[in-house]
């Protein structure tokens, strides 16, 4: 496509629930970035994949986050047993290498849980 | 841990008039970069500047980044309407990750 996209646009889920969002990038980046966004704050790094590796979670808030990007395309931020702190937009962005100086963004999850 | 801090956090001015952002750190980073965010959207690449003492213009904002490569700013000439949103930089350290600030929530008003 011509740009990041990200599904489901928003995402409403009861705490304790399971949760998939999704990122395709433009086609041809190997690197993808997954940023949490609150209110009122700039986006937090969570993960980074250079092609279908995990080149470092550091972000990742505990083990309940998880992502994958198997073919080293589309990728999947995973949340298992949700917590109301995890309410956030998820961004998710790519690059054509694993160049910060080329990064472009996704619309974002808006990620509600009650 | 480098930090950057952004300020002011909000902005709220009349059409046709200067502003200007800051964006601060102790950290110097390899390059800065200033992004626009508008409501559900991502966030949108403006400019990167990369040299101490780089000044760059488009159109009615410019952008200037500090010679110890500590802090940047980001002054928007006769402001517009069209101008509101959320103005983010981002530095760019020892790495790939950017370490961002909070954002600057500007609203101009008509």
């Amino acid at each position: 496509g011509a740009g990041v996209s990200q599904t489901p646009s928003n995402k409403v889920t009861e705490k304790g629930k399971y949760v998939e969002l999704r990122c395709d990038p433009i086609s041809g980046h190997t690197a993808l970035y997954w940023y949490r966004q609150s209110l009122g704050q700039g986006p937090e790094f969570l993960i980074y994949f250079q092609g279908t590796g995990a080149a470092d979670d550091s972000g990742l808030p505990n083990d309940r986050f998880f992502a994958v990007r198997p073919e080293g395309s589309v990728s999947t931020l995973k949340i298992q047993r949700t917590e109301r702190g995890d309410s956030a937009v998820y961004l998710c962005a790519s690059s054509l290498a694993g160049d910060y100086n080329e990064q472009f963004f996704g619309p974002g999850t808006r990620l509600t849980v009650l | 841990t480098q930090l950057l801090e952004q300020s002011p956090q909000f902005l709220s001015i009349q059409e046709g008039e200067n502003l200007t952002v800051y964006c601060n750190s102790s950290s110097v980073f390899s390059s800065l970069q200033w992004y626009r965010q508008e409501p559900g959207e991502g966030p949108v690449l403006l400019v990167t500047v990369v040299t101490g003492g780089e000044v760059k213009k488009l159109k009615r904002l410019t952008f200037q980044f500090g010679d110890a490569r500590k802090d940047s700013s980001l002054h928007i000439t006769a402001a517009q309407p069209g101008d509101t949103g959320l103005y983010l930089c981002a530095g760019a350290g020892s790495n790939y990750q950017l370490i961002w600030g909070a954002g600057t929530k500007l609203i101009i008003k008509p």
